[in-house]
């Protein structure tokens, strides 16, 4: 089944500083790409995602990358804030009997200090 | 805004015991979804349901199983809980059926099995 690995575990920056979290994934059949912040305590919610028809989208200070061939996908995030500490999840959906199964990485939490 | 509202935040049971976790949402999603949230191993899908009284195993159904009784309720049974149990365990609603819509998150019960 799909697989997506997520790297780096832990990552500290400086506020200000560009965060970079990357991920991979196995089934060359995956289309859709989201990716989740987790706040300390609170729900997982989508901050951007990507369709494997687009190479990149961005929406503020964050943007997301698709590379297919490489099969992988990767979140930036620019002119860090220290609100912006939080688990981070990227996520690849693939069809599997007539659902797309939505597969979670393992998370990357990210520490932004002031 | 989408509202997704688990029962018990925090549940400590013993081994052995039947566990039920309930999940309501309001925004008449036809989708809804069980996590369990680990360290490490992010998030994996229990079981998902796209329709009343229709259920479908996720990654990892076993010692799980679930009821859909009415389109706004999901809940999660744990017929005899153990202790490899425990953990965070995430509702979810959608509105479309495939996996390419936002997921919207409950707040989570976190389980301890003794």
């Amino acid at each position: 089944g799909e697989n997506v690995e997520q790297h780096p575990s832990t990552l500290s920056v400086q506020e200000g500083d560009s965060a970079v979290i990357k991920c991979t994934y196995s089934d060359s059949a995956s289309n859709y790409f989201p990716w989740y912040k987790q706040e300390l305590g609170k729900r997982p919610q989508l901050i951007i995602d990507i369709r494997s028809n687009v190479g990149e989208k961005k929406d503020q200070r964050i943007a997301v990358t698709l590379n297919k061939t490489a099969k992988h996908f990767s979140l930036h995030i620019t002119e860090t804030q220290p609100e912006d500490s939080a688990v981070y999840f990227c996520a690849a959906s693939k069809r599997n009997t007539g659902f797309q199964k939505l597969v979670f990485g393992t998370g990357t939490r990210l520490l932004v200090s002031p | 805004d989408v509202k997704v509202t688990q029962s018990s935040r925090y549940l400590v049971k013993r081994t052995g015991e039947k566990v039920f976790l309930e999940c309501v949402q309001d925004m008449d999603h036809e989708n809804m979804f069980w996590y369990r949230q680990d360290p490490g191993l992010g998030l994996r899908l229990i079981y998902f349901s796209y329709d009343v009284k229709m259920k479908e195993k996720g990654d990892i159904p076993e010692g799980y199983s679930v009821s859909r009784e009415k389109k706004e309720r999901f809940s999660l049974i744990l017929e005899s809980a153990s202790t490899n149990q425990t953990s965070m365990y995430l509702c979810a609603s959608s509105l479309t059926g495939d996996f390419t819509g936002e997921l919207f998150f409950g707040e989570g019960s976190r389980l301890t099995v003794l």
